[in-house]
C-alpha cells in the first residue's frame, strides 16, 4: 500500500471551467476527507464521507462544488464554473474507522484558475 | 466551534539547537486530541506528534515534544537538535473526540509557523 494518491497533482484551467480531480484512499480505510489549503495558510475542511455517505459538508462548499465517493473507495471533487478564487491546494486524507485522529494525507492537487 | 491560532508566522534556528513553536485553541469540548503537523516544501502534510487531552502526560516522539497546558488551552512544540531536514511549515490542529476517545471528524488547523534551519 503506497498511501493515500491524488490526480492530477496539477491542474491549470481557465475561469469558467469545470475541473474534477481524484483522490485514492489507502485501501482500508472507510473514512475519506477533502481540504482546501490557500497559500500560506492552513487547511480548511470541505467534507467528509464514511463509506459513500457524505456526512458533512462546510459551508465552504457552495453549490458549485460537489464530491462523491460511489462506491466507498475512491472519491472525486468536481468544481463547476470555476473562479480565480478557488486556485489552492486541495488536499484529500483517509482514515480508518473510529480512528479520525489518524488522518493520513495525500500530496494534494494544486489548482490554478486563470 | 473550534478555532486554532499560531501567533508565529515565521521562525529560524540553527541546526543543533532547540526551537518551541506556540499554539493556542479555544473549544468548549473536554475531549479531543490535539496533532502538530510538518509540511515540507514538497507539501505532503506528516503527522510529527499527537496529544490526547485526557493525558495530562506530554508526548514525545524522539526529537519532537509537547507542553500541554490543558487550563490555559496552550500546545507548544518544542524540536531539540534541530536539523535541515525539519525546514518545514508546522500546522497546529485540533479534532473532537468522544468520552471513549474515538474521533471521527474534521481537523481545524491554524495558520502554520514557517520554520526554517540555517546550517
Amino acid at each position: 500500500d503506497t498511501g493515500v494518491s491524488q490526480n492530477p497533482r496539477h491542474k491549470i484551467t481557465k475561469r469558467g471551467q469545470n475541473v474534477t480531480f481524484r483522490c485514492d484512499p489507502i485501501s482500508e480505510h472507510n473514512r475519506l476527507y477533502w481540504y482546501r489549503q490557500t497559500l500560506g495558510q492552513g487547511p480548511e475542511f470541505l467534507t467528509y464521507f464514511q463509506n459513500e455517505a457524505q456526512l458533512e459538508k462546510s459551508r465552504l462548499l457552495s453549490d458549485r462544488f460537489s464530491a462523491e465517493r460511489p462506491k466507498g473507495s475512491f472519491s472525486t471533487l468536481e468544481i463547476q464554473r470555476t473562479e480565480q478564487g478557488d486556485s489552492a491546494m486541495y488536499l484529500c486524507a483517509s482514515s480508518l474507522g473510529d480512528r479520525g485522529y489518524e488522518q493520513y494525507f495525500g500530496p494534494g492537487t494544486r489548482l490554478t484558475v486563470t | 466551534a473550534q478555532t486554532v491560532t499560531q501567533s508565529q508566522p515565521e521562525m529560524s534556528v540553527q541546526e543543533a539547537e532547540t526551537v518551541t513553536l506556540s499554539c493556542t485553541y479555544d473549544t468548549s469540548e473536554n475531549n479531543y486530541y490535539l496533532f502538530w503537523y510538518k509540511q515540507p516544501p514538497s507539501r505532503q502534510m506528516i503527522l510529527v506528534i499527537r496529544q490526547e487531552a485526557y493525558k495530562q502526560q506530554n508526548a514525545t516522539e524522539n526529537r519532537f515534544s509537547v507542553n500541554f497546558q490543558k487550563a490555559a488551552k496552550s500546545f507548544s512544540l518544542k524540536i531539540s537538535d534541530s536539523q535541515l531536514g525539519d525546514t518545514a511549515m508546522y500546522f497546529c490542529a485540533f479534532i473532537k473526540a468522544n468520552a471513549g476517545g474515538t474521533s471521527y471528524g474534521k481537523l481545524t488547523f491554524g495558520q502554520g509557523t514557517i520554520l526554517t534551519v540555517h546550517p
